[in-house]
């Protein structure tokens, strides 16, 4: 139990264009969804904390008009990165927290690689 | 902004042999968990020692807790080439109400046949 998956696990966009990831708990209701951003070989920093029916609360550093947190529903939670550019190539992972649980374990997804031309 | 700190930060070994990395960290914390990350994939939760826990075993790791020195570490027991990967330690200082999760920098372990 526990999945989370994220589409699209891999995306190639031209610079200036906007890019929709998308974050879903397949088996499970999420309370909290996280959005993480990881270099190659480096750590997972964590982008913003998304809440369901309310604004995302972002990491201080993060534009927000830059990467829109749309958390819909209690299993999708999208990340929408605006007007992309090659520094904002990076593998983007989302993680979940299971409502009405305790919240000490997050469930991450695959992760998605993107790539800006 | 980044509390834990793994070292080493690459660790090779032989097939057999324990692998053990270590994790310090800086704020007080609610638990500290272990990640693993196979290259470009996402991440597997090994284990979750609570603060108030010094020790937990789950299969052949082994994490250890010292608060008192803010400090972790993960041991491997007999190794495999299967667990060639990276490890991140995780600190949660459970703001807000729920988990927020601090990642180190990770070891990359290397487990040669």
């Amino acid at each position: 139990g526990a999945v989370v998956s994220q589409h699209p696990s891999r995306v190639i966009c031209k610079s200036g264009t906007s890019v929709k990831i998308e974050c879903r708990s397949l088996d499970f209701q999420a309370t909290t969804m996280f959005w993480y951003r990881q270099f190659p070989k480096q750590s997972l920093m964590l982008m913003a904390t998304s809440n369901e029916g309310s604004k995302a609360t972002y990491e201080q550093g993060v534009e927000k008009d830059k990467f829109l947190i749309n958390h819909a529903s209690l299993t999708l939670s999208t990340l929408t990165v605006t007007s992309a550019h090659p520094e904002d190539s990076s593998f983007y992972i989302c993680s979940a927290i299971l409502f009405g649980q305790r919240t000490d374990t997050q469930y991450f997804g695959p992760g998605t690689r993107l790539t800006v031309l | 902004s980044q509390q834990g700190e793994e070292d080493p930060q690459a660790l090779s070994i032989q097939e057999g042999e324990n692998a053990t990395m270590n994790c310090s960290y800086k704020t007080s914390i609610n638990n500290l968990q272990w990640y693993r990350q196979n290259s470009g994939r996402g991440l597997v939760h090994l284990i979750l020692i609570r603060s108030n826990e010094r020790e937990k075993h789950s299969g052949r790791l082994r994490v250890t807790l010292d608060t008192s020195k803010k400090s972790s570490s993960l041991l491997i027991t007999a190794s495999r080439a299967a667990d060639t990967a990276s490890y991140f330690c995780a600190t949660d200082a459970k703001l807000g109400g729920y988990s927020t999760l601090t990642f180190g920098k990770g070891t990359m372990l290397l487990v040669s046949p």
